[in-house]
């Protein structure tokens, strides 16, 4: 199993650009989640899905979108980049409620200048 | 929302010493997860602790729930260079399965 997997790795945009996170786990989990990471601010919850179909909003949602059509794929959307928007990005699948152990992909790196 | 709390952020030892670090909440924890993130990494999950007073081993690492689920605490015995890292606490709440991170403490070692 590849686990998680998050494309790309890095990534420059310009503000007001618009560009999609991809995530893919091949573990059949029905719980995916982002998170965005920030020196010193540990790891906040922007979007999570209980499964196909169901998304909900986490911590800080503001700037972004996500969907789930499928079990495997959870990406993410920036609409209208920002420079706040610069973050380490991260994706995370656990099996389900009461298997509770996330496990998260490599991360994307953004920059918004 | 429920907050779990990691102070000092940073904490510098020498190879070898022993090394702790605490995890704190203002309100009784339903279970507090310990994850660890290399330097360039991702966090990588290390245990999950349920019970009052819980404790676990994983080597030089022990965790322990306090007894009264407050707070919790990660024990490194004679830490080496490959503890670098940072360490994060995190309460998963079944509810709404989320997990609420705290801030984490970086450990650096000088070898």
């Amino acid at each position: 199993n590849a686990g998680v997997t998050q494309t790309p790795k890095f990534r420059i945009l310009k503000i007001g650009q618009s560009m999609t996170l991809q995530c893919t786990q091949d573990m059949n989990h029905n719980y995916m989640y982002w998170y965005r990471q920030d020196p010193g601010m540990g790891l906040k919850l922007i979007y999570y899905s209980v499964g196909a179909g169901i998304t909900d909003k986490g911590e800080v949602p503001n700037g972004y979108n996500v969907s789930r059509s499928t079990t495997e794929d959870f990406p993410l959307r920036l609409e209208l980049a920002a420079p706040s928007q610069t973050s380490v990005y991260f994706c995370a699948s656990s099996p389900g409620r009461f298997q509770e152990t996330q496990y998260f992909g490599p991360g994307t790196r953004l920059l918004v200048l | 929302g429920q907050q779990v709390m990691q102070i000092p952020q940073y904490q510098h030892v020498q190879e070898g010493e022993d090394f702790t670090t605490y995890c704190n909440s203002s309100t009784t924890l339903s279970n507090i997860q310990w994850y660890k993130q290399r330097p360039g990494g991702h966090p990588v999950f290390l245990i999950q602790l349920v019970k009052s007073g819980e404790v676990k081993k994983q080597k030089r690492l022990t965790f322990q729930f306090g007894e009264a689920k407050k707070n919790s605490s990660l024990h490194i015995t004679a830490t080496q260079t490959t503890d670098v890292g940072t360490y994060f606490c995190a309460e998963y709440t079944g509810a709404n399965s989320k997990l609420t991170f705290g801030k984490g403490i970086t450990l650096s070692v000088r070898p």
